[in-house]
C-alpha cells in the first residue's frame, strides 16, 4: 500500500524567502507525482506534474524535483509571495489511482 | 465556465438520511473521480469511473454508490448518513485513467457534509 508523507505539516516565512516542501513516498513503481495547491473552501489545483521518467518539472517560480528511486520529490518556490499562502499537496499515480499526502501548510508573511 | 462543479457546496443533514451529491465536467473527460477529505486533511479516492463504467472501488460502505448516467457525469448517492460520513467530498475528472500518460486531474471546489 503506498503511504505519501510531507514535512513540514507548516511553514512559515517572510515574503521574499524561498520555500522547499518534501514529499516521500513508499513505492516507487509510480506513473508520476503531482503537486497540488489547495485554497481554503476551494478545490485543488493542480501545479506541476512529473512523469515517472523525468527528473523535474519547471513552472514560473516552482520548479519541482523528483528521484523515484529514493522515493522522495521536492518542490522549490521561489521568492514567495503572500499569495503562496496555501496548503500544498503531494500525490502519487500508481495503480490508476492517486495517493495524496498530509500537506504543507505555508504560510508567508508580507 | 467551472471545469468540474459539484452541488451541493454545503449539505447539513440528520444521521439516517439519505442525501446525494451531484458532479459535472465540461472538460470532455473520460474519466471522473470520488474523493474524502477527512478532518486530518488526508485525501483518499473513493471511486473512480471511466466512460461510465466503475474502475475503481476503494472498499467503501455499500452506504456510499456512485452513478454515472453519462460520461460527464458522477453523482454520489449516500444512505443511512452516519456521524462518520462527515468530511468534505471532491469530484474530480481527468482526460483518461491512464497511468502512462499525463493525466492532471482536475478538481471541484468540494462539498462539505455535516452530518448531526
Amino acid at each position: 500500500k503506498q503511504e505519501v508523507t510531507q514535512i513540514p505539516a507548516a511553514l512559515s516565512v517572510p515574503e521574499g524567502e524561498n520555500l522547499v516542501l518534501n514529499c516521500s513516498f513508499t513505492d516507487s513503481a509510480i506513473y508520476n507525482l503531482q503537486w497540488f495547491r489547495q485554497d481554503p473552501g476551494k478545490g485543488l489545483t493542480s501545479l506541476l506534474l512529473i512523469q515517472s521518467s523525468q527528473r523535474e518539472q519547471t513552472s514560473g517560480r516552482l520548479n519541482a524535483s523528483l528521484d523515484k528511486s529514493s522515493g522522495r520529490s521536492t518542490l522549490y518556490i521561489a521568492a514567495s509571495q503572500p499569495g503562496d499562502s496555501a496548503t500544498y499537496l503531494c500525490a502519487v499515480e500508481d495503480d490508476y489511482k492517486l495517493s495524496f499526502g498530509a500537506g504543507t501548510t505555508v504560510t508567508v508573511r508580507a | 465556465d467551472t471545469a468540474v462543479s459539484q452541488t451541493p457546496k454545503y449539505l447539513v443533514t440528520q444521521m439516517g438520511n439519505d442525501k446525494s451529491i451531484k458532479c459535472e465536467q465540461n472538460l470532455g473527460h473520460d474519466t471522473m473521480y470520488w474523493y474524502k477529505q477527512d478532518s486530518k486533511k488526508f485525501l483518499k479516492i473513493m471511486f473512480s469511473y471511466n466512460n461510465k463504467e466503475l474502475i475503481i472501488n476503494e472498499t467503501v460502505p455499500n452506504r456510499f454508490s456512485p452513478k454515472s448516467p453519462d460520461k460527464a457525469h458522477l453523482n454520489l448517492h449516500i444512505n443511512s448518513l452516519e456521524l462518520g460520513d462527515s468530511a468534505v467530498y471532491f469530484c474530480a475528472s481527468s482526460q483518461d485513467h491512464s497511468g502512462a500518460t499525463k493525466n492532471i486531474q482536475y478538481f471541484g471546489a468540494g462539498t462539505r457534509l455535516s452530518v448531526l
